[in-house]
């Protein structure tokens, strides 16, 4: 069974110094990693999927396999960057279920 | 191309009574998924569906129920709602098999109060 961890609930980081919100998975095959973010009182929206090897709204995320991570990353937080942020797993070419962890909110403060 | 809609936003039941979450989607997608949100807890699967007739437990169907009788369609059933149910409820859809890569879209979420 897989599982997803993001360590920490609460990321509270200065506006203009960088993010890393962290997650780790255990999956024994090939996964299929996502970030949801939910500004407040909307609902989740996909944000990036490491398939896609995209940036946007400047995050980023990098597959790794060795450590089994796919830690977020944002070089300069901004205000509006400030939500709860999911991350989920699901097998490779499967139409599994998302397994999410429990997020992370991150705050960006002045 | 209104996504994911779920009724109502918002409710109060109080203990013991029933209820019907809504649920419909209008991207023809295969898959459908009910999960609920707690603070601090993430997001649950309570019941899943692959198709139009499957229906499928999640994590935590207890105190649930759903059926899919149409593609657009998964309502979510409470019977006997319980303090222990007062989540954030949420819908989502996706493409299903053969769409690698695609991930969810989520509705706007039932907030549903037990008293």
């Amino acid at each position: 069974a897989q599982r997803v961890t993001q360590p920490e609930k609460l990321l509270s980081v200065f506006k203009g110094a960088p993010v890393e919100l962290k997650c780790n998975y255990s999956y024994s095959g090939s996964p299929e990693l996502f970030w949801y973010v939910q500004y407040s009182r909307q609902r989740l929206q996909l944000l990036l999927r490491h398939i896609s090897r995209e940036s946007i709204k400047g995050f980023t995320a990098d597959l790794n396999k060795g450590e089994t991570s796919f830690h977020l990353k944002k070089p300069f937080a901004q205000e509006e960057d400030s939500a709860m942020y999911y991350c989920a797993l699901r097998p490779t070419g499967t139409a599994s279920k998302l397994t999410f962890g429990t997020g992370t909110r991150l705050q960006v403060t002045l | 191309n209104a996504g994911v809609t779920q009724t109502p936003k918002f409710r109060i039941l109080k203990i013991g009574q029933s209820m019907t979450l809504q649920c419909t989607q209008d991207m023809n997608h295969n898959y459908m998924y009910w999960y609920r949100q707690d603070p601090g807890m993430g997001l649950k699967l309570i019941y899943y569906s692959v198709g139009a007739g499957i229906t499928d437990k999640g994590e935590v169907p207890n105190g649930y129920n759903v059926s899919r009788s149409t593609t657009e369609d998964f309502p979510l059933r409470l019977e006997l709602a319980a303090p222990s149910q007062t989540s954030v409820y949420f819908c989502a859809s996706s493409p299903g098999q053969g769409f690698t890569g695609e991930g969810y879209t989520f509705g706007s979420g039932t907030r549903l109060t037990v008293v």
